[in-house]
């Protein structure tokens, strides 16, 4: 079955610590998004990337890092530089028409210990 | 950036009974697109409903459907005969090939069900 798969589910990271969200897509999609959902703030988005080894921006990207090296993955880094990385972190893709909806993983739980 | 607003931090509906949803957004573009999207307690993203901007007529799935308002720049979603499993929190997200493909959301509204 086709899907864009998030791992792990729940992530613990002490203080100072760098860590490395996956997400891999089998949709065959051009673009792929990383969101942070806080509570009461919807979807921030943090980086996108339209094609393979290349990414843009989004409104929060301070303290992460992305990768584009594949079409199937776009891992998100959490540097030690997020001030408060504790959130709900989204991954998905779209096709790369504005006319596609994106699909989304099930999500990665950092929590800062 | 894109402005999705969405004013109804939480509403409620009685089990059955119609709900309507509001969403607008800023934009000076022709061709986007709009989306409903639901996040039930598992967190899980998906898609309700989804309304091309160069089509009059509003997009139906089932018991959910858009009074969609170009104009007026207003996308509401309408939920018929609600049903337990309707609460969620229900985000709309607007795209277009002028602001790189990316989807702007609003901030959510959580809708409860009343049995």
């Amino acid at each position: 079955d086709g899907g864009i798969t998030q791992s792990p589910k729940y992530l613990f990271r002490k203080e100072g610590q760098n860590v490395t969200l996956s997400c891999e897509q089998n949709l065959n999609h051009d673009a792929m998004y990383w969101y942070r959902q806080d509570p009461g703030q919807g979807l921030r988005l943090i980086y996108y990337s339209q094609i393979v080894n290349d990414f843009q921006k989004g409104d929060i990207a301070e303290g992460y890092s992305v990768s584009r090296e594949k079409k199937e993955s776009f891992p998100l880094t959490v540097t030690s530089a997020q001030k408060n990385p504790t959130a709900f972190y989204l991954c998905a893709s779209s096709i790369g028409s504005s006319a596609g909806e994106a699909f989304f993983g099930q999500g990665t739980r950092l929590t800062v210990v | 950036a894109q402005t999705v607003t969405q004013s109804q931090p939480e509403m409620s509906v009685q089990e059955a009974e119609t709900v309507t949803l509001s969403c607008t957004y800023d934009t000076s573009e022709s061709d986007y697109y709009l989306f409903w999207y639901k996040q039930p307690p598992s967190r899980q993203m998906i898609l309700v409903i989804r309304q091309e901007a160069y089509k009059q007529q509003n997009a139906t799935e089932n018991r959910f459907s858009v009074n969609f308002q170009k104009a007026a720049k207003s996308f509401s979603l309408k939920i018929s005969d609600s049903q337990l499993g309707d609460a969620a929190m229900y985000f709309c997200a607007y795209r277009s090939p002028n602001t790189g493909n990316q989807f702007y959301f609003g901030t959510g509204t959580s809708l409860t069900v009343i049995p």
